[in-house]
């Protein structure tokens, strides 16, 4: 799989807070995403980036915002976190070359608002 | 619109026996990859396998393999021998310009 990582791995937060997890990637992919995971829900796309300082939104944005001012790094932002936004996040990257055109994804970052 | 359609939301399987889980997928794309993949307790997104529309051959990767009817837009999986660590959530995905479609998922239960 691809080296991605996320930080911080797991989170508890209050409302009102903001939050950044970071996404990082070691294998020059093009596209990254953010992914949230709840119950009875499945993965559903928050952001994705197709390049540097190139994102778009996804099916679930309100609430979150996203920079990408290099490759490998993908920040995902909560400006002022609420109890809807307590779930898993992933981080998941994708190549555009035969080989890569596969999403992998990172580990996971548990998040808990209060 | 793409959609992803798994009809099974659970599943159990005897070790050591076989299980197909089902994906149908609705596209009017006539080149396209899906995938599977598992989410075992770990939460972890495993890549299972991937299949490219344009190839007639099913992939197979070790006990995993799939039965791909492109006419009938069906994609199952097929896992056998099954062992107690595929214990986990299944899904299946369609790539749409670089974007997953996802199924709902299948939870499968290995009996030991």
């Amino acid at each position: 799989d691809a080296g991605i990582t996320q930080s911080p791995r797991h989170k508890v937060t209050e409302t009102g807070t903001p939050v950044t997890l970071r996404c990082h990637q070691t294998e020059n992919h093009r596209y990254m995403y953010w992914y949230r995971q709840d119950p009875g829900h499945g993965l559903r796309l928050i952001h994705y980036s197709y390049g540097v300082k190139d994102t778009d939104k996804g099916e679930v944005s309100d609430g979150y915002s996203v920079s990408r001012s290099k490759t490998e790094d993908f920040l995902l932002t909560l400006e002022s976190a609420t109890s809807s936004q307590t779930s898993v996040y992933f981080c998941a990257t994708r190549g555009t070359g035969t080989g890569t055109d596969t999403q992998y994804f990172g580990p996971g970052t548990r998040l808990t608002v209060l | 619109a793409q959609t992803v359609t798994q009809s099974q939301p659970e599943m159990s399987v005897q070790e050591a026996e076989t299980v197909t889980l089902s994906c149908t997928y609705d596209t009017s794309e006539s080149d396209y990859y899906l995938f599977w993949y598992k989410q075992p307790p770990s939460r972890q997104m495993i890549l299972v396998i991937r299949q490219e529309a344009y190839k007639q051959q099913n992939a197979t990767e070790n006990r995993f393999s799939v039965n791909f009817q492109k006419a009938a837009k069906s994609f199952s999986l097929k896992i056998s021998d099954s062992q107690l660590g595929d214990a986990a959530m299944y899904f299946c995905a369609y790539d749409s310009n670089y974007q997953l479609i996802w199924g709902a998922g299948t939870k499968l239960i290995i009996k030991p």
